[in-house]
């Protein structure tokens, strides 16, 4: 059983497009966050969820939304994607009340051409 | 704020030499400190913690200490293998359970 996963792993799309990527954990953990990856494998957080909530919202382009339906679910949709978006994207979800770190997924590589 | 310095790579050893990347952080408060890793093609694995000053966490070999006085948690492992290659990353998790990363430290181990 796969704890946190996305899909898709890849997606290859053109710029000007809008595309979703999709997680779910099945660790019944609390939180959930978005993190990017650029080409020299800096990681920088994008957003938190704490269940259903919005806790972090850093500094972000508003062409990325953040939805998450439910605890277990937080989707990423990017309207009019530009060439700087091509990075990989991971989900991650953690217990707030614990200190045992993140569960991340195996990441989404988005090429924009 | 919070922030995490690791040293550069990448890091170029024999297989079974002496591995140390260091990790120093600048926070408020008491954070707790994690070393994850990924290996190519994956997404991050967390390979150990330490959750207070003086705590040693370990995992496959690789240990790191938490110095409060040193503000550090410097990675070791005593004998690397070929599938210890992969990027090593120091982070630290503070008051908000926000886990801020530096910026990682390419190991390429040679057989």
């Amino acid at each position: 059983d796969t704890a946190v996963s996305q899909t898709p792993k890849y997606l290859v799309t053109q710029m000007g497009n809008d595309k979703s990527i999709k997680c779910e954990q099945n660790l019944g953990h609390d939180t959930m966050y978005w993190y990017k990856q650029d080409s020299k494998k800096f990681l920088k957080i994008m957003f938190s969820y704490n269940n259903k909530e919005l806790i972090i919202n850093e500094t972000v382009p508003n062409r990325f939304s953040p939805k998450s339906p439910d605890k277990a679910h937080l989707n990423l949709h990017i309207n009019s994607l530009e060439l700087g978006d091509s990075a990989v994207y991971f989900c991650a979800s953690s217990q707030a009340t614990d200190n045992y770190g993140y569960t991340f997924g195996s990441g989404t590589r988005l090429t924009v051409v | 704020g919070n922030s995490v310095t690791q040293m550069e790579g990448p890091v170029t050893l024999s297989e079974e030499a002496f591995l140390t990347i260091n990790c120093t952080y600048t926070a408020t408060g008491y954070p707790s400190l994690f070393w994850y890793v990924q290996y190519p093609g994956e997404g991050l694995q967390l390979l150990l913690k330490a959750t207070k000053a003086d705590d040693k966490g370990s995992n496959k070999g690789f240990e790191a200490t938490y110095r409060k006085e040193t503000t550090s948690f410097h990675l070791e492992k005593g004998s690397v293998q070929v599938s210890d290659s992969a990027v090593y990353f120091c982070a630290l998790s503070g008051a908000t359970n926000k886990l801020i990363f530096g910026t990682g430290t390419l190991l390429a181990v040679q057989p």
